[in-house]
């Protein structure tokens, strides 16, 4: 079934750790996107990518970086995980076929840093 | 640069009575507005779209652009409305989203 998955749903990691969040899509669509979200706020666009070997930074500044190696994969990277990095994280793509094309979102991940 | 305001944060009503959950936007271009709902535990998913024109569980939105515009409202709401709704707007680069309005419908 064509779908968004993230991996992992939770993570508790200590202070410096490299940690790496996994997207992929099954629905074969071009534009990938990451957001980071506190709880009750508002989304925050971090990355996003056209296609493959395109990434773009988002609006808000990030430590974290991203790769588009695959069409279906689009995983986010953090060197040296902090405590002000805990929030988190969804990853969403979407298609490329005229206007009103929707995202579709995966559950998310969790990230919290000790 | 583009932008999604929802002045609202927190929002409440009782059953049956009406809804309106407001978004402004800014965008140079001709923009492409989505509104998203995410219910508890479960993942961000689209309610409706501007292009649409659709009518998505009795809720219905229409963009105005003089006012930059798209109002999502339902005339009657129903205790399952309850949930953190988002206004998103999409160029031709991004998808930037509102800061969201939780939508609690009291018995």
């Amino acid at each position: 079934e064509a779908d968004i998955y993230q991996t992992p749903r939770y993570l508790v990691i200590g202070t410096g750790k490299k940690i790496t969040l996994e997207c992929s899509q099954t629905m074969g669509h071009d534009k990938m996107y990451w957001y980071q979200q506190d709880p009750g706020m508002e989304l925050h666009l971090i990355h996003y990518s056209y296609g493959v070997n395109s990434t773009e930074k988002g609006d808000l500044s990030s430590e974290s970086t991203v790769s588009r190696i695959r069409t279906e994969h689009f995983p986010l990277t953090l060197e040296s995980a902090r405590p002000s990095h805990t929030s988190q994280y969804l990853c969403a793509s979407s298609g490329d076929r005229g206007h009103g094309t929707e995202a579709f979102f995966g559950q998310g991940t969790r990230l919290t840093v000790v | 640069a583009q932008r999604v305001t929802q002045p609202e944060k927190l929002l409440s009503v009782f059953k049956g009575a009406p809804v309106e959950l407001k978004c402004n936007y800014s965008y140079s271009g001709s923009p492409e507005l989505f509104w998203y709902v995410q219910y508890s535990r479960q993942r961000l998913q689209l309610l409706l779209r501007h292009i649409s024109r659709e009518s998505i569980k009795g809720f219905t939105a229409d963009l105005n652009k003089g006012e930059t515009s798209f109002h999502l409202k339902k005339p009657f709401a129903q205790e399952e409305d309850s949930a953190m709704y988002y206004c998103a707007l999409r160029s031709a680069r991004q998808l930037t989203f509102g800061s969201g309005t939780q939508l609690t419908v009291l018995p």
